[in-house]
Formats: C-alpha cells, structure tokens, sequence
C-alpha cells in the first residue's frame, strides 16, 4: 500500500512553453503533499507545501507565479511549470502525507519526473 | 527538526554489511530517526526509522546509541543494488512539519 505516481516519467520541452506535472496517491487520501527539486548530484529541495482546497505554501526563493501548484482533491495534486526555461530543468519529486489510518502522517513519495527544457 | 551530519561516501565490497552512520547530536526527545535512500533518477525509498530501540526489517536494521546522538543503518549483505544515496533524518512524525533532506552518504557497493 502508500503508492504515490507521477506522471509523466519524464518530459521533453520547448523553451517558453508549459508543463504539468501530476502527483497522485494511489491507495490513499492525502491532505497535503509536497513538491521537491532535485538537480544532478544534489540533495532534495523542497519547493511547496500543497494542502487541498487551500494555496500552496512556497519556500523562500521559489516563484510562486511560475511554479503553479494546484490540489484540487485529497489524492491529486498539479505542479505547472510555466514559461520554462533551461534553468528549470530538474527532477520533480513529489510526496503526499497520510491523512489518515495506520500510517497516519507519514510521507510517501514518487518516483520523480525527470523535465528537459531546451 | 534536528540536523543530521553523514559522511558524503562509502564504499562497500559486495556481499559485506554496510554501516552507514549518522550524528544527530541535537535531537529533541520526540524526534525519530528516519532512513531513506534514492537510487539514481528515482524517487526516494523508505528504509526504517525508529526512536530508541533498536530496530529491524526486512532491508535493514538501525542501531541508536543511548544518549541518541548518533544512529548506524546496516544493510547486512550489500548487493550492487544496493549503491544509492543514504539520507538519514530526525522529525516528529505526528506532525504536520516538512520533510527535509541534507547531502547524504553516497554507498558504493563494488563487486
């Protein structure tokens, strides 16, 4: 149990254009999720705080008009990258936090989503 | 949460126990120690966490020193597979606090 998926695995684009990136918990109800940025041989950094129904949460340094986060329902949450540039290519992670039952809290994450902005 | 300090790499012969230490020497009393480790171009796995016993799975065990100022991940025969980065992390876990990931052991599980 505890999955969470990413999709897509990975994804090619256009410099100037958008890209969605969608975390979803499998097998359980998560109230709030978080978005992590990985570059190449770097540790996790965690972009936002995703609760459902309410604004993302950003970390300091992390453009909120540019990295649109979205979680619409207790299993799904959006991270739109807009107007991508080179810079912005990374691998995505995301994880989702047990809402409830007997993993109550804990994080689970995804197998990340590799983006290539050229 | 309380920060963590992990050598940056490791080697180990495959088939030998792997022992990765971790110092946190400001871990509060309700603070668990959690272990996780990323395979490259994966997303993160959970190993084991525990909060002062000893403790052990089916991947690996964890060994906290008493005062819990330090912990060791031992993965008990190491197998290629095996090579990843180990991340080592103290949090409260019933609560509603982030998970953050400092640098990292780097193993090495060499034939």
């Amino acid at each position: 149990g505890a999955v969470v998926s990413q999709h897509p695995s990975w994804v090619i684009c256009k410099s100037g254009t958008s890209v969605k990136i969608e975390c979803r918990s499998l097998d359980f109800q998560a109230t709030t999720m978080f978005w992590y940025r990985q570059f190449p041989k770097q540790s996790l950094m965690l972009m936002a705080t995703s609760n459902e129904g309410s604004k993302a949460t950003y970390e300091q340094g992390v453009e909120k008009d540019k990295f649109l986060i979205n979680h619409a329902s207790l299993t799904l949450s959006t991270l739109t990258v807009t107007s991508a540039h080179p810079e912005d290519s990374s691998f995505y992670i995301c994880s989702a936090r047990m809402s409830s039952g007997a993993s109550y809290n804990e994080q689970f994450f995804g197998p990340g989503t590799r983006l290539t902005v050229l | 949460d309380a920060k963590t300090t992990q050598p940056p790499s490791m080697d180990c012969a495959e088939g030998r126990a792997a022992n990765l230490p971790c110092n946190h020497s400001t871990i509060s009393g309700n603070e668990y120690v959690y272990w996780y480790r990323q395979i490259h171009s994966q997303g993160p796995q959970y190993i084991i966490h525990g909060l002062k016993n000893n403790e052990t799975n089916e991947m690996a065990s964890l060994i906290i020193t008493e005062d819990r100022k330090s912990s060791t991940l031992i993965l008990p025969h190491a197998t290629l597979r095996d090579t990843a980065v180990y991340y080592c992390i103290v949090r409260v876990p019933y609560n509603n606090n982030d998970m953050r990931f400092g640098a990292g052991t780097r193993l090495t599980v060499k034939p």
